[in-house]
């Protein structure tokens, strides 16, 4: 079954503090896996792609396929980065997602 | 990046009655697909809107309910037919670009009363 997996409903972590958000993915093919940012009252932004292998905002995330994972890692939290976070999956270019249960990232100050 | 405009923003409608939301897209694009996120939930994926033909529905959805339309490659619509409190939640129309880019709506939020 294809299934993406965020086992942290919530993550709080003092500003400066190192984050990684979990997130696991259940799938037989190749899938493309993504995350998503949702800051208050905006709309859901893209924020990482594992093929781009880029760093956004601080922001990175490795695909592991041996454990099935896709972490999204900052070394430095800041107050700004505080929002809902969906990994998400994309089986075999079809420009479909499969979503998360989201996380919630809180940074304090 | 395509830039995605959906119509209402957010309503309020009264039990048993029907809402179309559309969803206008700045450029032509070949995939659009409609997303449900119910209250405190993730996103679920409703539909794919093909243009031209019928729309193709994901599990736990039909036609009957979430009727849409796909007239040419930069508009759609989602209608939620005959709505119960249990519809009430952010309605999300997303496009894909070639490489699998995938772009959202800002939503539309659906509250049924």
């Amino acid at each position: 079954a294809q299934r993406v997996t965020q086992p942290e409903k919530l993550l709080s972590v003092f500003k400066g503090a190192p984050v990684e958000l979990k997130c696991n993915y259940s799938y037989s093919g190749s899938p493309e896996l993504f995350w998503y940012v949702q800051y208050s009252r905006q709309r859901l932004q893209l924020l990482l792609r594992h093929i781009s292998r880029e760093s956004i905002k601080g922001f990175t995330a490795d695909l592991n396929k041996g454990e099935t994972s896709f972490h999204l890692k900052k070394p430095f939290a800041q107050e700004e980065d505080s929002a809902m976070y969906y990994c998400a999956l994309s089986p075999s270019n079809t420009g479909k997602l499969i979503f998360g249960q989201g996380t919630t990232l809180q940074v304090k100050p | 990046s395509a830039v995605i405009s959906q119509k209402p923003s957010r309503d309020i409608c009264q039990r048993g009655t029907s809402l179309t939301i559309q969803c206008q897209v700045d450029s032509q694009v070949t995939m659009m697909f409609w997303y449900r996120q119910q209250p405190g939930q993730s996103l679920t994926l409703i539909a794919t809107a093909n243009q031209g033909s019928e729309a193709t529905y994901e599990s736990g959805f039909v036609i009957d309910k979430f009727p849409i339309s796909r007239p040419n490659l930069t508009f759609s619509t989602l209608t939620v037919s005959n709505m119960s409190p249990e519809d009430s939640s952010i309605y999300l129309c997303s496009v894909a670009e070639s490489g699998n880019t995938i772009y959202f709506g800002e939503g539309s939020w659906l509250t049924v009363v």
